[in-house]
């Protein structure tokens, strides 16, 4: 059973398009976050949700709009794509919010054209 | 704020040599610290952690010791395989913030490749 599983696996797509990236984990986890891995294999956080609650939001461009349903689930949606935004956006989940140890899904690998 | 600074890569070694990969590190509190392992096409896992000065942390023939005079967290390896070769990243979650929220901060990643 895949722990923490990502939709799409790819993703390639016109600019101003809007996209969904979907992400699910069956840990039972009460964290869930998105990353954004550059070209550069940087690695930085994107959001975080505790619980359903938006607990971190760093420096994103208000484009980028993360949706928690339920524990066990965290949207991200992209408006308006640009060119800046390809990269792999991998999503992961802890069991709680200090210090934990993060479980990551495969990435989706998202190409603006 | 929080910051890992990671040797640059890539590394090239022979398979059975020795890997060092230096990790040091600022935080303002009291950071658990890990390395993640990303092999080619695939997501990130977690080699080994330590939450505390001078814990151990060890998995697979990989070992690293939290060292918090000198700020460091070297990933070693006695013998690397060539099944090793991956980008290498060195985290830090730092629980010192109360609320911060377990937000990872990484280092740029070390690409290791061993070669036969």
């Amino acid at each position: 059973d895949t722990a923490v599983s990502q939709t799409p696996k790819y993703l390639v797509t016109q600019m101003g398009n809007d996209k969904s990236i979907k992400c699910e984990q069956n840990l039972g986890h009460d964290t869930m976050y998105w990353y954004k891995q550059d070209s550069k294999k940087f690695l930085k956080i994107m959001f975080s949700y505790n619980n359903k609650e938006l607990i971190i939001n760093e420096t994103v461009p208000n484009r980028f709009s993360p949706k928690s349903p339920d524990k066990a689930h965290l949207n991200l949606h992209i408006n308006s794509l640009e060119l800046g935004d390809s990269a792999v956006y991998f999503c992961a989940s802890s069991p709680g919010t200090s210090g934990y140890q993060q479980f990551f899904g495969p990435g989706t690998r998202l190409t603006v054209l | 704020g929080d910051s890992v600074t990671q040797m640059e890569g890539p590394v090239t070694l022979s398979e059975e040599a020795f890997l060092t990969i230096n990790c040091t590190y600022t935080a303002t509190g009291y950071p658990s610290l890990f390395w993640y392992v990303q092999y080619p096409g695939e997501g990130l896992q977690l080699l080994l952690k330590a939450t505390k000065a001078d814990d151990k942390g060890s998995n697979k023939g990989f070992e690293a010791t939290y060292r918090k005079e000198t700020t460091s967290f070297h990933l070693e390896k006695g013998s690397v395989q060539v099944s090793d070769s991956a980008v290498y990243f060195c985290a830090l979650s730092d629980r010192g913030t109360g609320g911060g929220g377990n937000k990872l901060t990484f280092g740029t990643g070390t690409q290791l490749k061993v070669e036969l």
